[in-house]
């Protein structure tokens, strides 16, 4: 079983909605990620959080606001989205990786977003 | 910049092995990995290998890097229909391990 929760599962929204993402890991880790999966395009890393602090922002448009309140939660904020934003929005936490070690990601089973 | 590619479908009889292969750009690349994702689920690590190794073994699983040519591969050996699934490939930096750029994954399908 795992210890990254998502939800919602799944998610159908308009592009005029504002919704979120949430995202729960009790495993005591301290970084944690937003994934997006589309189908045919790699796995595309958007956020990534350690202690709290947002360490990485891979030129994710604005319209995705994330937050992190603790090392245990994690959101996604949505607003004015896209057709194209959807896919399968994945949450994974690790120790941080930041020292050079290698730490395994753990992976939620995604949040299914589609945007009419 | 950096990039992982690999193919998007492989198919295979139950028995038999299967081989994944996975490339990638960024010279840089220190750690390797091939994740597995089963329907509905998400990613889970099935074994990474550093960069100045040439091959890992573990169980049904050999791992092999070419890093000359900059190429992975997965090797299941004995395919189980419970293999079936979406691997991914990706590498990693050495001093940030977080960061992961991962392929557009493989989905094998095992049949009977």
């Amino acid at each position: 079983e795992t210890g990254v929760t998502q939800t919602p599962r799944h998610l159908v929204m308009g592009m005029t909605n504002k919704k979120s993402l949430k995202c729960e890991q009790h495993l005591g880790h301290n970084a944690m990620y937003w994934y997006k999966q589309s189908a045919k395009k790699p796995l595309e890393l958007m956020f990534v959080y350690n202690f709290k602090e947002q360490t990485e922002n891979n030129s994710v448009p604005s319209r995705f606001s994330p937050e992190c309140p603790n090392s245990s939660h994690l959101f996604l904020h949505l607003h004015t989205l896209q057709p194209e934003d959807s896919a399968l929005y994945l949450c994974a936490s690790s120790h941080s990786g930041t020292s050079g070690r290698i730490y395994e990601q753990y992976f939620g089973p995604g949040t299914r977003l589609t945007v009419t | 910049g950096e990039d992982v590619e690999q193919s998007l479908f492989l198919s295979v009889r139950e028995g038999d092995s299967s081989v994944i292969n996975c490339t990638y750009t960024d010279s840089s690349s220190t750690y390797l990995y091939w994740y597995k994702q089963e329907p509905g689920a998400g990613l889970q690590l099935l074994t990474y290998i550093f960069s100045n190794m040439d091959m890992k073994q573990d169980q049904r699983l050999t791992v092999l890097l070419n890093k000359k040519d900059k190429h992975l591969s997965l090797r299941i050996a004995d395919t189980q229909t419970g293999d079936s699934a979406i691997y991914f490939c990706a590498e990693s930096s050495s001093y940030n391990t977080d960061k992961l750029i991962f392929g557009t994954g493989t989905r094998l399908q095992v049949f009977p």
